[in-house]
């Protein structure tokens, strides 16, 4: 089954509206993390925004904001005032447990392509 | 902040060959990293788990003697793709996670390594 799923393959928005992107999740590990990045065409992977699943409060990061709704299962990252350079692929990924020498593995979801519009 | 190198960015080798990538954190000491794998416009999809002073833990389907690791310190880790096919072209990324880091601690990513294989 799949862990993290995101359901958009490609979002288009027009400049400094905001945007959001989806994301599920699957586990029964009470204890996770969930993780947005950003990676444009260079590849690099941007750290943008972590919620930990004992998190009360949504995360947010500037213009990043993370809507976390714990019994649907649902992480969705939300883009605020999006800029031309918001353009890229954006994953949402899952670190499940607390430790062991596997710790900090990430789950990736597929991705959403991220299209910015003047 | 917290630096992975990753290197080469490109390589370009004949099929036979075969290429090693490094991966190393600056300014850390990183006793677990990570090597992704990426199509694209797909998903990563996680290698192996390199662990300093032991040996690698690989995901189902990865093969071993193909793709050997070393993590022979606690700031280097090395992925070698060994008899290289064309269909080992991707991109490879690699992926540290701080020793000090807490829970919340994003992993710090390379800037990946693009192999191409003629």
């Amino acid at each position: 089954a799949q862990k993290i799923t995101q359901t958009q393959p490609g979002m288009f928005v027009q400049e400094k509206e905001a945007v959001t992107l989806d994301c599920t999740y699957d586990t029964s590990d009470p204890s996770y993390g969930l993780f947005w990045y950003k990676q444009p065409s260079s590849g690099e992977m941007i750290f943008l925004i972590y919620q930990g699943s004992y998190d009360q409060q949504n995360a947010t990061e500037g213009r990043y904001s993370l809507n976390f709704q714990k019994a649907r299962k649902s992480a969705n990252l939300v883009i605020s005032a999006s800029q031309l350079g918001d353009s890229a692929m954006y994953f949402c990924a899952m670190r499940e447990g607390q430790g062991g020498t596997s710790y900090g593995k990430l789950t990736f979801g597929q991705g959403t392509i991220l299209t910015v519009h003047p | 902040g917290a630096v992975v190198s990753q290197h080469p960015s490109r390589v370009i080798c004949k099929s036979g060959t075969s290429v090693k990538i490094e991966c190393r954190s600056l300014d850390f000491q990183a006793t677990t990293m990570f090597w992704y794998r990426q199509f694209p416009k797909q998903s990563l999809m996680l290698m192996a788990t390199s662990n300093e002073g032991s040996k690698a833990t690989y995901e189902q389907g990865v093969e071993k003697d193909k793709f050997l690791i070393n993590h022979a310190s606690l700031t280097l880790s090395t992925l070698t793709v060994t008899s290289a096919h064309p269909e080992d072209s991707s991109f490879y990324i690699c992926s540290a996670r701080d020793i000090m880091g807490q829970g919340g601690s994003p992993l710090h990513f390379g800037n990946g390594t693009r192999l191409t294989v003629t």
